[in-house]
């Protein structure tokens, strides 16, 4: 069965730098695009950016693109987001989600247990 | 604020039937499909309307999706107390190259 196992909780201080996976199961690894979505306590979904586990390209959200940064690791079929100079309006759930074939798809049924990051002095 | 515009609140009874709306724009719902979700507090989302009006499997036939230009909805009759959670729509969006999500709408079953 798919999954998506992710990363334990982090507590980081303000200006210092996170780095969540995401280990896949259960499906062809490379053949399906993954998206990081957060949401902030008590808020919505945010969408973060998606990597091509195949090539590696990424596309960011723009409010984070000059602070996020998407890898993939695909002997270990692993993805990891790392977000710098970190915020107090960080603090929020990650989670990992398979996308599909193509890049422009918004439905999602596959979906890491998420990743609480604090930030906090 | 967020892409999509959904009602922050709605409720219902057990056994009656609530509908969720969702308004976007050209570049999103106007032309691509409408996903919705279902969150449970302290769990990731789970997809329940993929491509406009379709259920994965294992979801009730009581939720049902619809879309129109570039509004979408998600019905839910014969409410549960189960179904009290919070409900978001998603497309993707040409402008901004990436999914966009509306701002949730959560509902109470009365």
């Amino acid at each position: 069965q798919v999954q998506l196992v992710q990363s334990g909780a982090e507590v980081k201080k303000p200006g210092a730098s996170v780095k969540v996976s995401c280990k896949a199961s259960g499906y062809t690894f490379i053949s399906y695009y993954i998206h990081w979505v957060r949401q902030a306590p008590g808020q919505g979904l945010e969408w973060m950016g998606i990597i091509n586990p195949s090539g590696g390209s990424t596309t960011y959200a723009q409010k984070l693109q000059d602070r996020v940064t998407m890898t993939r690791d695909t002997s270990t079929r692993t993805v990891y987001m790392e977000l710098s100079s970190l915020k107090s309006e960080d603090t929020a759930v990650y989670f990992c989600a398979r996308g599909g074939y193509y890049h422009d798809t918004s439905d999602y049924a596959y979906w890491g247990q998420g990743t609480l990051v604090t930030v906090s002095s | 604020q967020s892409v999509l515009t959904q009602p922050p609140s709605a409720s219902g009874t057990p056994g009656q039937r609530v509908t969720i709306s969702c308004s976007g724009s050209s570049s999103n719902i106007g032309s691509y499909t409408v996903n919705w979700y279902q969150q449970l507090p302290g769990t990731a989302p789970k997809l329940l309307i993929y491509s406009n009006n379709q259920r994965p499997s294992g979801v009730p036939d009581r939720f049902s999706g619809s879309k129109s230009g570039t509004s979408a909805s998600l019905a839910i009759s014969g409410l549960q107390s189960e179904d009290e959670a919070d409900y978001y729509c998603a497309a993707w969006d040409d402008s901004l190259n990436g999914p966009v999500f509306g701002g949730g709408t959560k509902l109470t079953v009365l």
